[in-house]
């Protein structure tokens, strides 16, 4: 069956450091995958977009990798600070042709002063 | 600005009651969707959207309908509500694959039925 896994447990983490959080799959071909962060209450925010034939993506302090043959993408936070505490979900395209994102359950990170 | 707007934000109703949860967008969007989130199971799709006139099942559409007259609006119908569809709710539009494909959300709209 096709599954999408994140670490359901929280990570919890000093400011400062970097935070790696996962999202491993099976099943599925994605032509990209997307991350997003959601707040309390809040709807999901963009944050990146890597595609099958990217190996990486960077955007400020984040940066994503995407592994086709392990069927794993790691979302790194550099520096994280207090304020990227939220919920982190991975998304992909089921790639039938059309917009169809599949998501995972996501991973709450703490980031303690 | 750039936005979804879904309403009404909070709402607590009794099992029967017929409902509309409203979406618009601003962004000429050609693709909407609604999706439901529930703890442990995460963002799961109802229905959606490619153009007017144009909509599909998801992975979870029964209890719900939709329609879409206007490119900017996409409402999910409740017509005869039960405890299981208490949720939250969210709307989400995109240009769609051509461009980056990034979901735009709603805040929501949390579902109580009774």
């Amino acid at each position: 069956s096709q599954k999408i896994e994140q670490n359901s447990e929280a990570l919890n983490i000093q400011e400062g450091k970097t935070a790696t959080l996962t999202c491993n799959y099976t099943n599925y071909s994605p032509a990209y995958l997307q991350w997003y962060r959601q707040d309390p209450g809040r709807g999901p925010v963009f944050l990146l977009l890597i595609r099958e034939n990217e190996k990486e993506k960077r955007k400020e302090r984040l940066k994503v990798t995407f592994d086709t043959t392990l069927k794993q993408s790691l979302f790194h936070i550099t520096a994280s600070q207090p304020a990227d505490s939220a919920t982190y979900l991975c998304a992909l395209d089921e790639n039938t042709g059309f917009q169809k994102l599949v998501f995972g359950t996501g991973t709450r990170l703490l980031v303690s002063p | 600005e750039a936005q979804v707007t879904q309403n009404p934000r909070y709402l607590i109703t009794v099992t029967g009651k017929k409902l509309t949860v409203t979406c618009s967008q601003n962004m000429n969007h050609e693709y909407m969707s609604w999706y439901r989130q529930d703890p442990g199971l995460g963002l799961r799709q109802i229905y959606y959207s490619m153009n007017v006139e144009v909509t599909d099942k998801g992975d979870v559409p029964e209890g719900y309908k939709v329609s879409r007259k206007e490119k900017r609006n996409f409402p999910l119908i409740l017509e005869s509500p039960s405890p299981n569809q208490t949720s939250l709710y969210f709307c989400a539009s995109t240009l769609g694959r051509a461009n980056t494909g990034e979901l735009f959300f709603g805040e929501g709209s949390r579902l109580t039925v009774l």
